[in-house]
């Protein structure tokens, strides 16, 4: 599959300020979206998800908006925190028997 | 918080050497997966398990991998011969279901092939 190599986009945002991820997914068969955060040496850690029947979730801070037409997943934080600094990943899958398919990382810098 | 858990957390072994992988997945979980990550790169998958046998995999998952659920509780990833470019971050996840299910992922277990 198609690799992001050493180089990640990077999104840098000031503490306190909102910030907007963006997601362009590949399958239209895809029916179920999640991100997920994940820190320096950790594993994936689930943030929130969405079903292709919604277009909108909201979570604590979070917000994932999904535009199928487009194929197109954002997702939104609220108040960004140095907390929030990580790679995030969106991933797909549909509700056959599809693994989770991830997609390219964005790696999230919060500027204290 | 129940979660997945991976030994070693980090390996180092020799080009050619057989490398096993632990992982408890989650209790009640019935779906376990692997995936690995590459330095910098994203998450790829490699296998998912249910019922005790191989449910899907893809390419990378070549004849060098095997997966065993030895004892109900342990799952293990094979790497029977390894190469320099099996160096990576190998994750364990668990799921309840499988078709649009949340993964949870355990810490990672870094495997370096010199």
């Amino acid at each position: 599959g198609e690799s992001v190599g050493l180089h990640l986009p990077t999104l840098s945002v000031q503490e306190g300020d909102n910030s907007i991820i963006n997601c362009a997914y590949s399958n239209s068969a895809s029916d179920y979206f999640i991100w997920y955060k994940q820190e320096s040496g950790k594993g994936p850690q689930f943030i929130i998800d969405i079903r292709s029947n919604m277009d909108k979730r909201q979570g604590q801070r979070v917000t994932v908006l999904l535009n199928k037409t487009v194929k197109h997943l954002s997702l939104q934080i609220a108040a960004t925190q140095p907390g929030d600094s990580a790679v995030y990943f969106c991933a797909e899958a549909n509700s056959g028997n599809t693994p989770l398919v991830f997609g390219k990382g964005t790696r999230l810098s919060v500027i204290a | 918080e129940p979660e997945v858990t991976q030994t070693p957390s980090h390996q180092v072994t020799q080009m050619g050497q057989e490398v096993i992988l632990r992982c408890v997945p989650i209790s009640n979980h019935l779906y376990f997966y692997w995936y690995r990550q590459i330095l910098g790169q994203k998450v790829e998958f490699l296998v998912s398990f249910y019922n005790n046998e191989i449910s899907e995999k893809s390419e990378i998952f070549d004849d060098q991998f095997s997966v065993e659920r030895p004892d109900g509780s342990n799952f293990t990833l094979k790497i029977r011969s390894t190469k320099l470019e099996d160096s990576a971050m190998y994750f364990c996840a668990s799921s309840e279901g499988t078709g649009g299910r949340v993964l949870t992922f355990g810490a990672g277990s870094r495997l370096t092939v010199l």
